[in-house]
Protein backbone atom coordinates (compact mmCIF):
# COMPACT_ATOMS: atom_id res chain seq x y z
CA UNK A 1 0.00 0.00 0.00
CA UNK A 2 1.27 3.09 -0.74
CA UNK A 3 0.87 6.55 1.76
CA UNK A 4 1.91 9.69 2.02
CA UNK A 5 2.09 11.30 5.48
CA UNK A 6 2.41 15.17 6.23
CA UNK A 7 2.53 15.19 9.90
CA UNK A 8 2.28 19.27 9.95
CA UNK A 9 -1.07 19.89 9.87
CA UNK A 10 -0.68 23.90 10.14
CA UNK A 11 2.73 26.02 10.25
CA UNK A 12 2.70 30.18 10.78
CA UNK A 13 5.61 32.08 10.04
CA UNK A 14 6.42 35.20 10.33
CA UNK A 15 7.32 37.09 6.29
CA UNK A 16 11.40 36.23 6.02
CA UNK A 17 11.32 33.31 7.67
CA UNK A 18 12.54 30.12 6.35
CA UNK A 19 9.79 27.51 6.70
CA UNK A 20 10.09 23.45 6.01
CA UNK A 21 7.40 21.35 5.29
CA UNK A 22 8.08 17.36 6.17
CA UNK A 23 6.70 14.69 3.86
CA UNK A 24 7.38 11.26 4.49
CA UNK A 25 5.75 8.61 2.05
CA UNK A 26 5.63 4.88 1.77
CA UNK A 27 5.49 2.17 -0.88
CA UNK A 28 6.93 -1.07 -2.14
CA UNK A 29 7.82 0.27 -5.74
CA UNK A 30 11.40 0.67 -6.46
CA UNK A 31 10.37 3.49 -9.28
CA UNK A 32 7.85 5.68 -8.48
CA UNK A 33 7.60 9.90 -8.36
CA UNK A 34 6.85 12.26 -5.72
CA UNK A 35 4.98 15.53 -6.32
CA UNK A 36 4.24 18.47 -4.70
CA UNK A 37 1.64 20.70 -5.36
CA UNK A 38 0.07 24.36 -3.82
CA UNK A 39 -3.14 25.07 -3.10
CA UNK A 40 -3.54 28.76 -2.87
CA UNK A 41 -6.60 30.68 -1.13
CA UNK A 42 -8.34 30.67 -4.43
CA UNK A 43 -8.64 26.96 -4.38
CA UNK A 44 -7.05 26.01 -7.53
CA UNK A 45 -3.82 23.34 -7.27
CA UNK A 46 -0.95 24.07 -8.90
CA UNK A 47 1.88 21.84 -9.73
CA UNK A 48 5.12 22.57 -8.24
CA UNK A 49 7.82 20.09 -8.55
CA UNK A 50 8.30 15.98 -10.06
CA UNK A 51 11.01 13.72 -9.09
CA UNK A 52 11.76 10.56 -9.53
CA UNK A 53 13.08 7.59 -7.11
CA UNK A 54 16.25 7.61 -8.78
CA UNK A 55 17.12 11.16 -8.55
CA UNK A 56 18.09 11.85 -5.29
CA UNK A 57 19.24 15.78 -6.47
CA UNK A 58 18.36 18.39 -4.24
CA UNK A 59 16.67 20.76 -6.58
CA UNK A 60 16.26 24.84 -6.00
CA UNK A 61 13.98 26.76 -7.66
CA UNK A 62 14.33 30.73 -6.75
CA UNK A 63 13.20 30.47 -2.83
CA UNK A 64 11.93 27.05 -3.24
CA UNK A 65 14.14 23.94 -2.70
CA UNK A 66 13.62 20.16 -2.64
CA UNK A 67 15.08 17.81 -0.29
CA UNK A 68 14.75 13.85 -1.32
CA UNK A 69 16.11 11.21 0.87
CA UNK A 70 15.34 7.53 -0.67
CA UNK A 71 17.73 6.42 2.98
CA UNK A 72 14.41 8.12 5.04
CA UNK A 73 11.35 8.11 2.80
CA UNK A 74 11.19 11.75 2.76
CA UNK A 75 10.48 14.44 0.70
CA UNK A 76 10.87 17.73 2.21
CA UNK A 77 10.18 21.58 1.19
CA UNK A 78 11.81 24.20 1.79
CA UNK A 79 10.67 28.00 1.38
CA UNK A 80 13.50 30.73 2.06
CA UNK A 81 12.42 33.83 2.91
CA UNK A 82 8.89 33.27 3.12
CA UNK A 83 6.67 35.85 1.42
CA UNK A 84 2.74 36.19 2.03
CA UNK A 85 2.02 34.72 -1.24
CA UNK A 86 3.39 31.86 -0.36
CA UNK A 87 0.56 31.48 2.15
CA UNK A 88 -1.25 28.20 1.30
CA UNK A 89 -2.02 24.30 1.46
CA UNK A 90 0.57 22.41 0.21
CA UNK A 91 0.51 18.64 -0.69
CA UNK A 92 2.69 16.34 -1.21
CA UNK A 93 1.71 13.52 -3.81
CA UNK A 94 3.45 9.87 -4.56
CA UNK A 95 2.52 8.17 -7.78
CA UNK A 96 3.86 4.13 -7.53
CA UNK A 97 1.18 2.51 -9.53
CA UNK A 98 2.79 0.97 -12.74
CA UNK A 99 0.96 2.83 -16.14
CA UNK A 100 -1.72 0.28 -16.71
CA UNK A 101 -3.81 1.30 -13.85
CA UNK A 102 -2.80 5.39 -14.99
CA UNK A 103 -1.38 7.69 -13.53
CA UNK A 104 -2.74 7.42 -9.94
CA UNK A 105 -1.38 10.01 -7.10
CA UNK A 106 -2.21 9.55 -3.57
CA UNK A 107 -1.94 12.61 -1.81
CA UNK A 108 -1.10 13.43 1.89
CA UNK A 109 -3.70 15.58 4.28
CA UNK A 110 -1.69 19.01 3.19
CA UNK A 111 -0.10 21.22 5.40
CA UNK A 112 -1.63 24.78 5.87
CA UNK A 113 1.05 27.85 5.76
CA UNK A 114 0.79 30.92 6.84
CA UNK A 115 2.92 33.85 6.45
CA UNK A 116 2.25 37.06 8.60
CA UNK A 117 3.41 40.02 8.09
CA UNK B 1 -5.84 26.72 -23.82
CA UNK B 2 -8.16 25.94 -21.49
CA UNK B 3 -6.65 23.23 -19.71
CA UNK B 4 -9.32 21.92 -17.70
CA UNK B 5 -12.68 22.98 -16.96
CA UNK B 6 -14.85 21.94 -14.69
CA UNK B 7 -18.58 23.09 -14.41
CA UNK B 8 -20.68 24.30 -12.27
CA UNK B 9 -18.09 25.77 -9.52
CA UNK B 10 -20.53 25.79 -6.76
CA UNK B 11 -23.80 23.69 -6.03
CA UNK B 12 -26.04 23.04 -3.09
CA UNK B 13 -28.46 19.88 -3.31
CA UNK B 14 -30.99 18.23 -1.33
CA UNK B 15 -30.22 15.05 -0.09
CA UNK B 16 -31.37 11.91 -2.64
CA UNK B 17 -30.84 14.43 -6.08
CA UNK B 18 -28.96 13.47 -8.36
CA UNK B 19 -26.65 15.90 -10.55
CA UNK B 20 -23.87 15.77 -12.98
CA UNK B 21 -20.21 17.90 -12.40
CA UNK B 22 -19.11 18.47 -15.77
CA UNK B 23 -15.38 18.23 -16.84
CA UNK B 24 -13.58 19.09 -20.02
CA UNK B 25 -10.15 19.40 -20.90
CA UNK B 26 -8.68 20.78 -24.28
CA UNK B 27 -4.91 19.21 -23.85
CA UNK B 28 -5.55 15.69 -25.50
CA UNK B 29 -4.57 13.79 -22.48
CA UNK B 30 -6.00 9.95 -22.36
CA UNK B 31 -5.83 9.79 -18.37
CA UNK B 32 -8.80 11.52 -17.04
CA UNK B 33 -9.42 11.63 -13.04
CA UNK B 34 -11.86 13.13 -10.19
CA UNK B 35 -10.74 13.81 -6.90
CA UNK B 36 -12.86 14.66 -3.78
CA UNK B 37 -10.74 16.75 -1.07
CA UNK B 38 -12.27 17.27 2.21
CA UNK B 39 -10.24 18.84 5.39
CA UNK B 40 -7.34 16.82 7.36
CA UNK B 41 -7.88 14.32 4.61
CA UNK B 42 -6.39 15.26 1.15
CA UNK B 43 -7.04 14.54 -1.81
CA UNK B 44 -9.04 11.19 -2.68
CA UNK B 45 -9.79 9.56 -5.87
CA UNK B 46 -13.13 8.67 -7.12
CA UNK B 47 -12.77 7.28 -10.45
CA UNK B 48 -10.34 7.62 -13.10
CA UNK B 49 -10.00 6.87 -16.77
CA UNK B 50 -6.68 5.56 -19.21
CA UNK B 51 -8.86 6.69 -22.60
CA UNK B 52 -12.47 6.95 -23.93
CA UNK B 53 -14.74 4.00 -23.27
CA UNK B 54 -12.36 2.52 -20.23
CA UNK B 55 -13.07 3.51 -16.41
CA UNK B 56 -12.32 2.47 -13.04
CA UNK B 57 -12.62 2.90 -9.33
CA UNK B 58 -10.43 4.71 -7.41
CA UNK B 59 -10.33 4.57 -3.71
CA UNK B 60 -13.67 6.40 -2.75
CA UNK B 61 -16.02 5.19 -5.70
CA UNK B 62 -19.72 4.89 -3.85
CA UNK B 63 -22.16 6.76 -4.73
CA UNK B 64 -20.58 7.97 -7.89
CA UNK B 65 -20.35 7.05 -11.60
CA UNK B 66 -18.27 8.03 -14.90
CA UNK B 67 -18.31 7.53 -18.38
CA UNK B 68 -15.62 8.48 -20.63
CA UNK B 69 -17.12 8.84 -24.19
CA UNK B 70 -14.76 11.36 -25.72
CA UNK B 71 -10.63 11.88 -25.10
CA UNK B 72 -12.19 15.60 -24.05
CA UNK B 73 -15.19 15.00 -21.28
CA UNK B 74 -15.23 13.04 -18.22
CA UNK B 75 -18.42 13.83 -16.43
CA UNK B 76 -18.83 12.84 -12.42
CA UNK B 77 -22.64 11.48 -11.48
CA UNK B 78 -23.60 11.57 -8.10
CA UNK B 79 -26.71 9.00 -8.50
CA UNK B 80 -28.53 9.99 -4.79
CA UNK B 81 -26.89 13.07 -2.87
CA UNK B 82 -25.60 12.23 0.27
CA UNK B 83 -24.42 14.64 3.45
CA UNK B 84 -21.31 12.53 3.10
CA UNK B 85 -20.95 13.97 -0.87
CA UNK B 86 -20.37 17.60 0.78
CA UNK B 87 -17.02 17.95 -0.47
CA UNK B 88 -14.89 19.93 -2.65
CA UNK B 89 -14.28 17.98 -6.26
CA UNK B 90 -10.98 18.23 -8.98
CA UNK B 91 -11.19 17.28 -12.25
CA UNK B 92 -7.48 16.39 -13.19
CA UNK B 93 -5.63 15.15 -16.47
CA UNK B 94 -2.60 13.98 -17.76
CA UNK B 95 -0.93 12.14 -20.44
CA UNK B 96 -0.81 8.23 -19.67
CA UNK B 97 2.99 8.14 -19.17
CA UNK B 98 3.71 6.92 -15.65
CA UNK B 99 4.77 10.29 -13.18
CA UNK B 100 3.00 12.35 -15.84
CA UNK B 101 1.99 15.96 -13.67
CA UNK B 102 -1.84 16.34 -12.90
CA UNK B 103 -3.89 19.20 -14.16
CA UNK B 104 -6.36 20.37 -12.17
CA UNK B 105 -9.50 22.10 -13.21
CA UNK B 106 -10.80 24.96 -10.35
CA UNK B 107 -12.92 22.61 -8.62
CA UNK B 108 -16.72 22.52 -7.40
CA UNK B 109 -17.74 23.18 -4.15
CA UNK B 110 -20.75 20.71 -3.51
CA UNK B 111 -22.95 21.08 -0.45
CA UNK B 112 -25.36 18.62 0.50
CA UNK B 113 -28.15 19.39 3.13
Amino acid sequence: AQKVTQAQTEISVVEKEDVTLDCVYETRDTTYYLFWYKQPPSGELVFLIRRNSFDEQNEISGRYSWNFQKSTSSFNFTITASQVVDSAVYFCALSGTPMEYGNKLVFGAGTILRVKS
Amino acid sequence: NAGVTQTPKFQVLKTGQSMTLQCAQDMNHEYMSWYRQDPGMGLRLIHYSVGAGITDQGEVPNGYNVSRSTTEDFPLRLLSAAPSQTSVYFCASSWTGFGSPLHFGNGTRLTVT
